[in-house]
Protein backbone atom coordinates (compact mmCIF):
# COMPACT_ATOMS: atom_id res chain seq x y z
CA UNK A 1 0.00 0.00 0.00
CA UNK A 2 1.81 3.06 -1.19
CA UNK A 3 0.94 6.14 0.67
CA UNK A 4 3.50 8.28 -1.12
CA UNK A 5 3.46 8.20 -4.61
CA UNK A 6 5.65 9.72 -7.42
CA UNK A 7 4.05 8.73 -10.56
CA UNK A 8 6.78 10.14 -12.61
CA UNK A 9 9.88 8.14 -12.25
CA UNK A 10 12.40 10.48 -15.03
CA UNK A 11 12.05 14.13 -15.72
CA UNK A 12 13.94 15.51 -17.97
CA UNK A 13 14.81 19.88 -18.06
CA UNK A 14 16.90 22.18 -20.20
CA UNK A 15 19.34 23.86 -17.79
CA UNK A 16 17.84 27.65 -17.01
CA UNK A 17 14.34 26.36 -16.90
CA UNK A 18 11.73 25.47 -14.26
CA UNK A 19 11.58 21.66 -12.92
CA UNK A 20 8.76 20.60 -11.50
CA UNK A 21 8.45 17.36 -9.47
CA UNK A 22 4.99 16.08 -7.95
CA UNK A 23 3.83 13.63 -5.62
CA UNK A 24 0.53 12.04 -4.19
CA UNK A 25 -0.14 10.88 -0.61
CA UNK A 26 -3.25 9.08 0.46
CA UNK A 27 -3.34 9.29 4.49
CA UNK A 28 -4.55 12.83 5.55
CA UNK A 29 -2.42 12.39 9.21
CA UNK A 30 0.88 12.96 7.67
CA UNK A 31 1.79 16.11 9.45
CA UNK A 32 4.97 17.03 7.82
CA UNK A 33 6.08 16.78 3.63
CA UNK A 34 9.63 16.57 2.82
CA UNK A 35 12.00 16.22 -0.24
CA UNK A 36 14.96 14.40 -0.17
CA UNK A 37 18.06 14.29 -3.11
CA UNK A 38 19.69 11.21 -3.77
CA UNK A 39 23.20 10.89 -5.72
CA UNK A 40 24.45 7.58 -6.43
CA UNK A 41 26.17 6.07 -3.62
CA UNK A 42 24.65 8.43 -1.25
CA UNK A 43 22.22 8.55 1.36
CA UNK A 44 19.40 10.88 0.64
CA UNK A 45 19.59 14.30 1.65
CA UNK A 46 17.28 16.52 3.18
CA UNK A 47 16.40 19.33 1.13
CA UNK A 48 13.47 21.13 2.29
CA UNK A 49 10.13 20.44 3.89
CA UNK A 50 6.09 21.71 4.66
CA UNK A 51 4.16 21.74 7.50
CA UNK A 52 0.36 19.96 6.59
CA UNK A 53 -1.01 23.27 7.79
CA UNK A 54 1.03 25.38 5.75
CA UNK A 55 0.65 25.79 1.62
CA UNK A 56 3.90 26.88 0.64
CA UNK A 57 7.26 27.19 1.47
CA UNK A 58 10.24 28.58 -0.44
CA UNK A 59 14.22 28.18 0.53
CA UNK A 60 16.25 30.08 -1.89
CA UNK A 61 15.40 28.29 -5.72
CA UNK A 62 13.54 25.30 -3.89
CA UNK A 63 9.60 26.03 -3.49
CA UNK A 64 6.89 23.45 -1.99
CA UNK A 65 3.87 23.73 -2.94
CA UNK A 66 1.11 21.77 -1.20
CA UNK A 67 -3.02 21.32 -2.14
CA UNK A 68 -4.31 19.28 0.84
CA UNK A 69 -7.71 18.88 -0.50
CA UNK A 70 -6.24 17.20 -3.38
CA UNK A 71 -3.20 15.61 -1.55
CA UNK A 72 -0.87 16.79 -3.83
CA UNK A 73 2.52 18.55 -3.55
CA UNK A 74 4.92 18.96 -5.72
CA UNK A 75 8.24 20.78 -5.49
CA UNK A 76 9.98 23.81 -7.86
CA UNK A 77 13.39 24.57 -8.77
CA UNK A 78 14.32 27.76 -10.76
CA UNK A 79 16.10 28.07 -12.27
CA UNK A 80 17.71 24.43 -12.56
CA UNK A 81 21.47 23.96 -12.60
CA UNK A 82 23.26 21.05 -13.86
CA UNK A 83 24.40 19.71 -10.24
CA UNK A 84 20.39 19.29 -9.45
CA UNK A 85 20.75 16.02 -11.85
CA UNK A 86 19.65 13.59 -8.74
CA UNK A 87 17.26 11.40 -7.91
CA UNK A 88 14.29 13.29 -5.89
CA UNK A 89 11.85 11.63 -3.09
CA UNK A 90 9.14 13.07 -1.55
CA UNK A 91 8.01 11.76 1.64
CA UNK A 92 5.82 12.31 4.09
CA UNK A 93 5.69 12.18 8.18
CA UNK A 94 3.58 10.35 10.61
CA UNK A 95 3.26 9.95 14.23
CA UNK A 96 4.20 5.67 14.87
CA UNK A 97 1.40 5.29 16.99
CA UNK A 98 2.26 3.47 19.96
CA UNK A 99 4.87 5.96 20.85
CA UNK A 100 5.05 9.66 20.03
CA UNK A 101 7.91 8.90 17.46
CA UNK A 102 7.52 10.16 14.30
CA UNK A 103 8.41 7.86 11.00
CA UNK A 104 8.97 9.04 7.36
CA UNK A 105 7.27 7.52 4.85
CA UNK A 106 9.20 7.59 1.12
CA UNK A 107 7.89 7.87 -2.32
CA UNK A 108 9.83 5.37 -5.02
CA UNK A 109 11.88 8.70 -6.18
CA UNK A 110 12.01 10.83 -9.66
CA UNK A 111 15.21 11.11 -11.53
CA UNK A 112 15.94 14.35 -12.72
CA UNK A 113 18.08 15.42 -15.63
CA UNK A 114 19.14 18.65 -16.05
CA UNK A 115 20.61 19.29 -19.98
CA UNK A 116 22.63 21.80 -21.23
CA UNK B 1 33.77 14.43 9.60
CA UNK B 2 31.28 11.94 8.07
CA UNK B 3 27.73 12.48 9.90
CA UNK B 4 26.16 9.05 10.30
CA UNK B 5 28.47 6.52 8.87
CA UNK B 6 27.87 2.85 7.97
CA UNK B 7 30.24 -0.11 7.44
CA UNK B 8 30.72 -2.13 5.50
CA UNK B 9 29.51 -0.19 2.68
CA UNK B 10 29.51 -3.44 0.50
CA UNK B 11 28.69 -6.82 1.57
CA UNK B 12 28.17 -10.09 -0.09
CA UNK B 13 27.80 -13.21 1.50
CA UNK B 14 25.80 -16.73 0.47
CA UNK B 15 22.59 -17.83 1.94
CA UNK B 16 22.83 -19.25 5.12
CA UNK B 17 25.35 -16.49 6.79
CA UNK B 18 24.69 -14.27 9.38
CA UNK B 19 26.04 -10.61 9.26
CA UNK B 20 25.87 -7.53 10.80
CA UNK B 21 26.02 -3.84 9.86
CA UNK B 22 27.38 -1.23 11.88
CA UNK B 23 26.11 2.27 12.06
CA UNK B 24 27.06 5.31 14.18
CA UNK B 25 26.22 9.07 14.38
CA UNK B 26 27.85 12.23 15.99
CA UNK B 27 24.88 14.99 15.37
CA UNK B 28 23.94 13.92 19.04
CA UNK B 29 21.10 12.93 17.57
CA UNK B 30 18.68 10.51 20.39
CA UNK B 31 16.73 8.77 17.60
CA UNK B 32 18.06 6.49 14.97
CA UNK B 33 16.42 4.34 12.09
CA UNK B 34 17.58 1.55 9.64
CA UNK B 35 15.72 1.68 6.14
CA UNK B 36 15.61 -0.76 3.05
CA UNK B 37 15.71 0.28 -0.16
CA UNK B 38 14.28 -2.68 -2.08
CA UNK B 39 14.79 -3.60 -5.87
CA UNK B 40 12.00 -0.91 -6.93
CA UNK B 41 14.00 1.97 -4.98
CA UNK B 42 11.45 2.08 -2.47
CA UNK B 43 12.61 3.38 1.05
CA UNK B 44 11.04 1.46 3.77
CA UNK B 45 11.22 1.80 7.21
CA UNK B 46 12.63 -1.09 9.52
CA UNK B 47 12.84 0.12 12.68
CA UNK B 48 13.31 3.12 15.29
CA UNK B 49 15.63 3.63 18.48
CA UNK B 50 15.50 6.29 21.08
CA UNK B 51 17.28 6.71 24.06
CA UNK B 52 18.42 3.14 23.23
CA UNK B 53 14.97 1.89 23.36
CA UNK B 54 13.20 0.38 20.41
CA UNK B 55 10.19 2.74 19.49
CA UNK B 56 9.38 1.42 15.63
CA UNK B 57 9.19 -1.90 14.69
CA UNK B 58 7.66 -2.30 11.35
CA UNK B 59 6.69 -5.88 9.37
CA UNK B 60 10.29 -7.37 9.60
CA UNK B 61 11.22 -10.73 9.43
CA UNK B 62 12.47 -11.95 12.63
CA UNK B 63 15.97 -13.02 11.63
CA UNK B 64 16.48 -8.98 11.98
CA UNK B 65 17.64 -7.60 15.14
CA UNK B 66 18.95 -4.62 15.67
CA UNK B 67 20.75 -3.34 18.71
CA UNK B 68 21.71 -0.13 19.86
CA UNK B 69 24.47 -0.47 22.93
CA UNK B 70 23.71 3.74 22.89
CA UNK B 71 21.96 6.42 21.55
CA UNK B 72 25.23 7.19 19.03
CA UNK B 73 25.01 3.69 17.84
CA UNK B 74 23.01 1.18 15.89
CA UNK B 75 23.32 -1.82 14.43
CA UNK B 76 21.22 -4.54 12.47
CA UNK B 77 22.15 -8.01 12.49
CA UNK B 78 20.66 -10.02 10.02
CA UNK B 79 20.30 -14.28 11.04
CA UNK B 80 19.84 -16.35 7.72
CA UNK B 81 20.12 -14.60 4.97
CA UNK B 82 18.03 -15.11 2.00
CA UNK B 83 18.33 -14.03 -1.26
CA UNK B 84 15.53 -11.47 -0.92
CA UNK B 85 17.39 -10.08 1.54
CA UNK B 86 19.75 -8.51 -1.53
CA UNK B 87 19.03 -4.61 -1.03
CA UNK B 88 20.61 -1.41 -0.10
CA UNK B 89 20.48 -0.45 3.59
CA UNK B 90 20.04 3.18 5.02
CA UNK B 91 20.79 4.12 8.76
CA UNK B 92 19.43 7.39 9.72
CA UNK B 93 19.45 10.12 12.75
CA UNK B 94 17.68 12.29 14.24
CA UNK B 95 15.82 14.53 17.00
CA UNK B 96 13.33 12.83 18.41
CA UNK B 97 10.91 14.82 16.88
CA UNK B 98 12.61 14.48 13.50
CA UNK B 99 9.42 15.06 11.30
CA UNK B 100 9.59 18.54 9.95
CA UNK B 101 13.03 18.58 9.70
CA UNK B 102 14.02 15.21 8.55
CA UNK B 103 16.10 12.74 9.21
CA UNK B 104 20.10 12.36 8.57
CA UNK B 105 21.11 9.64 6.39
CA UNK B 106 24.43 7.24 6.36
CA UNK B 107 25.72 6.21 2.56
CA UNK B 108 23.80 3.17 3.03
CA UNK B 109 25.47 -0.44 2.69
CA UNK B 110 24.72 -2.46 -0.46
CA UNK B 111 24.17 -6.28 0.54
CA UNK B 112 24.53 -8.82 -1.84
CA UNK B 113 23.46 -12.29 -0.88
CA UNK B 114 24.60 -15.35 -3.38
Amino acid sequence: DQQVKQNSPSLSVQEGRISILNCDYTNSMFDYFLWYKKYPAEGPTFLISISSIKDKNEDGRFTVFLNKSAKHLSLHIVPSQPGDSAVYFCAASIRAGYSSASKIIFGSGTRLSIRP
Amino acid sequence: DTAVSQTPKYLVTQMGNDKSIKCEQNLGHDTMYWYKQDSKKFLKIMFSYNNKELIINETVPNRFSPKSPDKAHLNLHINSLELGDSAVYFCASSQFRGGNYGYTFGSGTRLTVV
